[in-house]
């Protein structure tokens, strides 16, 4: 069984400054992780995902992750806010890459400060 | 990456009524998955689609009330049966892009009065 957990369903940051969206996960099985954005009436766009190559992982729009097995976490960051990055933010796990389903978390949503 | 689109993407339909939601995918694809998000929610799966074979359901969907064709490998339908005000949702399909990578359409909001 696996599960995702995202830690505040609601984000503030002011613009400019560093964006953490936090995501631990529970597998059985060497997991594979995605972050998928999803700005207002529209589907989800994928960031970046892991798949058991480089622990750091870079995505769209300055976007990067860390995979921390020990943790088991799989943290989303962004040096500088932009107020186009206000959206709900899905961490989403899955044991076949994206040939499986995927077990999502419960969102982050995102707010910009200007 | 994959250009997916649905059908309708939006409708609001009366209790007991059905609804046929179509995903068209512009190359061929193996799997297909339907998801369910409801108002405020995250996404949940309903069901895994591939071409040649019966839908994969999870716990808590059935085929009576979601039945799905996968009649081609760019193709998928998803019908919303026998409606509730449950079923108000937004019903999205994705696609295994391979690299292990998913891919989703733009969705259908559905209500249901």
């Amino acid at each position: 069984a696996q599960s995702v957990t995202q830690l505040g369903s609601h984000v503030s940051v002011s613009e400019g400054a560093l964006v953490l969206l936090r995501c631990n996960y529970s597998s059985s099985v060497p997991p594979y992780l995605f972050w998928y954005v999803q700005y207002p009436n529209q589907g989800l766009q994928l960031l970046l995902k892991y798949t058991s190559a480089a622990t750091l992982v870079k995505g769209i729009n300055g976007f990067e992750a860390e995979f921390k097995k020990s943790e088991t976490s799989f943290h989303l960051t962004k040096p500088s806010a932009h107020m186009s990055d206000a959206a709900e933010y899905f961490c989403a796990v899955s044991s076949g890459g994206g040939a499986d389903g995927l077990t999502f978390g419960k969102g982050t949503h995102l707010i910009i400060q200007p | 990456s994959a250009v997916i689109s649905q059908k309708p993407s939006r409708d609001i339909c009366q209790r007991g009524t059905s609804l046929t939601i179509q995903c068209q995918v512009d190359s061929q694809v193996t799997m297909m998955f339907w998801y369910r998000q409801q108002p405020g929610q995250s996404l949940t799966l309903i069901a895994t689609a591939n071409q040649g074979s019966e839908a994969t359901y999870e716990s808590g969907f059935v085929i009576d009330k979601f039945p799905i064709s996968r009649p081609n490998l760019t193709f998928s339908t998803l019908t919303v049966s026998n409606m509730s005000p449950e079923d108000s949702s937004i019903y999205l399909c994705s696609v295994d892009w391979g690299q292990d990578t998913q891919y989703f359409g733009p969705g259908t909001r559905l209500t249901v009065l």
